[in-house]
C-alpha cells in the first residue's frame, strides 16, 4: 500500500481484556518497529523486526506484551490482561533502509483501558 | 544511553514569524536525525532527514541543521502559518543502534496564532 496502515484506529478495553493491534507496513519494507507513546511524551521503542525475525524485544514493558510478524509483512502486537498503564498510542513504523531514507509511521492505535 | 532533549516544550507565536526549534542529543555517534510533525490524535509525518555526513536539509519553508560534534539540531520554520500548529519531534538513529532504532525527544508543541 501507499503508507503504513494500522488497525483498529481506536480501541477501548476493559482491564484484564486481551487486545491485538495490527500493522500493515509498506510493501517491501524489511524493517518494522513498534513504539508506545504515552500522552505528552515522545514515542518509546518496544520491538523491532527484520523480515519475520524479531531482533529486539527489549522495549516490551512486561511479558504481557507479545509481537509477531510470521510472514515478514503484517505484524500484530498483542497485549494480554490489559492494565490501565497500558493506555497509550501504539505506533508502527517501517522502512526499506532506515539509514538512508528514515522511517514511515502509521497513524497509530489509541488504546484506552478502563 | 542516548537521550534527546527538545527546547522549548511549548511555543506560541503570531502568524508570520520565523522560529527555531531546538534538539540536543547526548551521544554524537548517530547515523541520522529525523524531524517529524505530529498532529493531535495522528501519527508521525516525516519532515526532514539529515544523514550524519550532512549539515542541513531544506524543504519549502523548513530548514533543519545538524551539528554532530555539539550534539545539536535546529528546525527553522520561516513565515509561520496557522497550519504549522502541531507537535514537532526530533529523533536520532544511533550508530550501532541495531534494533534500538530511533530515540525520540518529547517534542515541542507549537501554536501559531492567526
Amino acid at each position: 500500500g501507499a503508507g503504513v496502515s494500522q488497525s483498529p484506529r481506536y480501541k477501548v478495553a476493559k482491564r484484564g481484556q486481551d487486545v491485538a493491534l495490527r500493522c500493515d507496513p509498506i510493501s517491501g519494507h524489511v524493517s518494522l518497529f513498534w513504539y508506545q507513546q504515552a500522552l505528552g511524551q515522545g514515542p518509546e521503542f518496544l520491538t523491532y523486526f527484520q523480515n519475520e525475525a524479531q531482533l529486539d524485544k527489549s522495549g516490551l514493558p512486561s511479558d504481557r506484551f507479545f509481537a509477531e510478524r510470521p510472514e515478514g509483512s503484517v505484524s500484530t502486537l498483542k497485549i494480554q490482561r490489559t492494565q490501565q498503564e497500558d493506555s497509550a498510542v501504539y505506533l508502527c513504523a517501517s522502512s526499506f533502509n532506515p539509514l538512508a531514507v528514515g522511517y514511515t509511521f502509521g497513524s497509530g492505535t489509541r488504546l484506552t483501558v478502563v | 544511553k542516548q537521550e534527546v532533549t527538545q527546547i522549548p516544550a511549548a511555543l506560541s507565536v503570531p502568524e508570520g514569524e520565523n522560529l527555531v526549534l531546538n534538539c540536543s542529543f547526548t551521544d554524537s555517534a548517530i547515523y541520522n536525525l529525523q524531524w517529524f510533525r505530529q498532529d493531535p490524535g495522528k501519527g508521525l509525518t516525516s519532515l526532514l532527514l539529515i544523514q550524519s555526513s550532512q549539515r542541513e536539509q531544506t524543504s519549502g519553508r523548513l530548514n533543519a541543521s545538524l551539528d554532530k560534534s555539539s550534539g545539536r539540531s535546529t528546525l527553522y520554520i520561516a513565515a509561520s502559518q496557522p497550519g504549522d500548529s502541531a507537535t514537532y519531534l526530533c529523533a536520532v538513529y544511533r550508530v550501532g543502534g541495531g534494533a534500538d532504532g530511533l530515540t525520540f525527544g518529547k517534542g515541542t508543541h507549537l501554536i501559531i496564532q492567526p
